[in-house]
């Protein structure tokens, strides 16, 4: 079962870009690696989704290097808005059909 | 919005009940996760449906079961309440089995045990 371990917490300030990393040792052949975003008190946002290499949407860069263990989520252009927790979850796509979250990225962008 | 439906948004009883959290899955969704998130904690893994079938079990308590209906809706079932069980409760749905696809997340059911 795939585990993954995130900083805990990561400052910013508005106009920056942020790069969180997510470690994912044991990560399977057919896993997807997800990221997420949530707000206090609301449910998990879909922010991005890959593979390997690189994968670019409206509102971030997912990196994924050759041997997946790693990923980086990149938010281009912070804004206080973006403040939150960004969880990454490495999909079982086993027998168990688990997905785990992790601990979570609490970013806090400063003006 | 997200497509998910969860009711009731808050629930507010005594140690000992029991209560039962409703999700709507998305139209055409035939996979549904439970998680709970108790104050400053991450998302914990319960129990993971597929099309009316149990697929998966994080740590589900033994007090606690679940259900997905023929209509594709799901139900927890939470009973002997304990104080820690306070939390909220999230439903996420997903098209696929596995993990390659995009869950979405109700708003909550926020359960408070006094």
């Amino acid at each position: 079962l795939a585990k993954t371990t995130q900083p805990i917490s990561m400052d910013s300030y508005e106009g920056q870009e942020v790069n969180i990393t997510c470690s994912h040792n044991n990560i399977a052949t057919n896993d997807y690696i997800t990221w997420y975003q949530q707000f206090p008190s609301q449910g998990p946002r879909f922010i991005i989704q890959g593979y390997k290499t690189k994968v670019t949407n409206e509102v971030a860069s997912l990196f994924i290097p050759a041997d997946r263990k790693s990923s980086t989520l990149s938010l281009p252009r912070v804004s206080l808005s973006d403040t939150a927790v960004y969880y990454c979850l490495v999909g079982d796509n086993g027998a168990t059909n688990k997905l785990i979250f992790g601990t979570g990225t609490l970013l806090a962008v400063q003006p | 919005d997200s497509g998910v439906t969860q009711t009731p948004k808050h629930l507010i009883t005594a140690t000992g009940q029991r209560v039962t959290l409703r999700c709507s899955p998305r139209s055409g969704d035939l996979s549904v996760y439970w998680y709970q998130q108790s104050l400053d904690q991450g998302l914990q893994f319960l129990i993971h449906y597929y099309n009316g079938e149990e697929r998966a079990k994080g740590n589900i308590l033994e007090r606690f079961s679940a259900q997905q209906f023929p209509d594709l809706h799901s139900e927890l079932n939470l009973s002997s309440l304990e104080l820690g069980d306070s939390a909220l409760y999230f439903c996420a749905s997903s098209v696929r089995l596995a993990g390659s696809g995009e869950l979405f997340f109700g708003e909550g059911s926020r359960l408070t045990v006094l």
